[in-house]
């Protein structure tokens, strides 16, 4: 069974720092792109940042560029994302989350849907 | 980045009924060359993370019940709720993954009339 489990959110004040992980199990974790997205209370769903498989690649959403970093350890199956400089608009549950991938028959693409979500970690960011 | 617009907002259905909920992307998310809508659906029930329920605009993955089902293409997508249960009260959103950003609609909340 895939599980994902997200921690190290908390109450941080702003200009502030936080380290969230995300620990993966019951899957082939080095096969996969990992991604973090949030959603701010009451609110929809936004992708964050994603990591190529083999951690050689980063993308951010232009909100948190220069901010936030995105990182894994694919000796210790998890995937983190270093948050500093964090602002009132950063609260929100942080969820960590497995990007899918197709086969074409003769090579595999990895695909920016996400199949299996952690339960998430909240972080408050609030004086 | 493209904008994904859902409608309605909040669709109030009766147990066993049909509920047809919309997504409209900015521009097409239809990759010619494979002929792939690279448009998804998650279900989301409060206090839980979403979870998938169609990719490539129409496709279920296992242990999706099939009264879920998904239409639509280019710019214009359809979430169908065949026979709502109770256990289907939910937002649900739909999401693009054809470029960088991946972007979300603002989700469509099911209730039981």
């Amino acid at each position: 069974e895939v599980q994902l489990v997200a921690s190290g959110g908390g109450l941080v004040q702003p200009g502030g720092s936080l380290r969230l992980s995300c620990a993966a199990s019951g899957f082939a974790f080095t096969t996969h792109w990992m991604t973090w997205l949030r959603q701010a209370p009451g609110k929809g769903l936004e992708w964050v940042a994603n990591i190529k498989d083999d951690g050689t690649k980063t993308y951010y959403v232009d909100s948190v560029k220069g901010r936030f970093a995105i990182s894994r350890d694919n000796a210790k199956d998890s995937v983190f994302l270093q948050m500093s400089s964090l602002r009132a608009e950063d609260t929100a549950i942080y969820y960590c989350a497995r990007d899918a991938y197709y086969s074409d028959g003769s090579k595999n693409y990895s695909v920016d849907f996400f199949d299996s979500w952690g339960q998430g970690t909240l972080v408050t960011v609030s004086s | 980045d493209i904008v994904m617009t859902q409608s309605p907002d909040s669709l109030a259905v009766s147990l066993g009924e049909r509920a047809t909920l919309n997504c409209k992307s900015s521009q097409s998310v239809l990759n010619t060359s494979n002929k792939r809508n690279y448009l998804a659906w998650y279900q989301q029930k409060p206090r839980q993370p979403p979870r998938l329920l169609i990719y490539w605009a129409s496709t279920r993955p296992s242990g999706v019940p099939d009264r879920f089902s998904g239409s639509g293409s280019v710019t214009d997508f359809t979430l169908t709720i065949n026979g709502l249960q109770a256990e289907d009260v939910a937002v649900y959103f739909c999401q693009h993954y054809f470029s960088t950003p991946p972007t979300f609609g603002g989700g469509t909340t099911v209730e039981i009339k």
